[in-house]
């Protein structure tokens, strides 16, 4: 089984902070994905990684940064935690094969069990 | 803009009649469709997915159904299990390996 662990299950920092959220996967997977799920607005992807420190912007990026330099870690940073990052962050990790045309994503993506992160 | 849209915030249905959920999508781009369920404090499991090509794919008590000239998918649970309580979120993919997400849709299955 895939598994994908989080740090972190509850965190609570207050505003200014930095604050690193962790994320391993023990299934040599390539792509790995970070998240926030807010009421109503279903999940948003922050940033993804589909190898090691490579990076790319999701829909939301402003305010996070990442850092992938082991294939199977990938970290959520928050330079400057504010209250609007209050939020429940989900990381997510997918299998890359390769197929006639190249490089080819699975769509299924495996994903933790999320950090409930609460910014005073 | 939301590309992937889940009209009902949540859905009430009694146990062992089918609950039908429904995604709408904008992006005729798009190729590849899950549905994802997720308990509270868990992360979002995989339950079932269709690809473009096909217009219905089934797993168990678990179909969802394609109608790509209206951009609609549906997912019917026959029959509903309390135990199916959760949040169903749909997705859509279209691009390098980049889901999106519709907002999910509370179903509540009552015994």
């Amino acid at each position: 089984d895939v598994k994908v662990t989080q740090s972190s299950r509850y965190l609570v920092k207050r505003t200014g902070e930095k604050v690193f959220l962790e994320c391993v996967q023990d299934m040599d997977h390539e792509n790995m994905f970070w998240y926030r799920q807010d009421p109503g607005l279903g999940l948003r992807l922050i940033y993804f990684s589909y190898d090691v420190k490579m990076k790319e912007k999701g829909d939301i990026p402003e305010g996070y940064s990442v850092s992938r330099e082991k294939k199977e870690r990938f970290s959520l940073i928050l330079e400057s935690a504010s209250t609007n990052q209050t939020s429940m962050y989900l990381c997510a990790s997918s299998l890359v094969f390769w197929g006639t045309s190249g490089r080819i994503s699975y769509n299924e993506q495996f994903f933790g069990p999320g950090t409930r992160l609460t910014v005073l | 803009d939301q590309q992937v849209k889940q009209n009902s915030p949540s859905l009430s249905v009694q146990e062992g009649r089918i609950s039908i959920l429904n995604c709408d999508y904008t992006n005729s781009m798009f190729d590849y469709f899950l549905w994802y369920k997720k308990y509270p404090a868990e992360g979002p499991t995989f339950l079932i997915s269709i690809s473009s090509i096909k217009d219905k794919n089934e797993d168990g008590r678990f179909t969802v159904f394609l109608n790509k000239s209206a951009k609609h998918l549906s997912l019917h649970i026959v029959p509903s299990q309390p135990g199916d309580s959760a949040v169903y979120f749909c997705a859509a993919s279209g691009s390098f390996q980049k889901l999106v997400f519709g907002t999910g849709t509370r179903l509540l299955v009552s015994p």
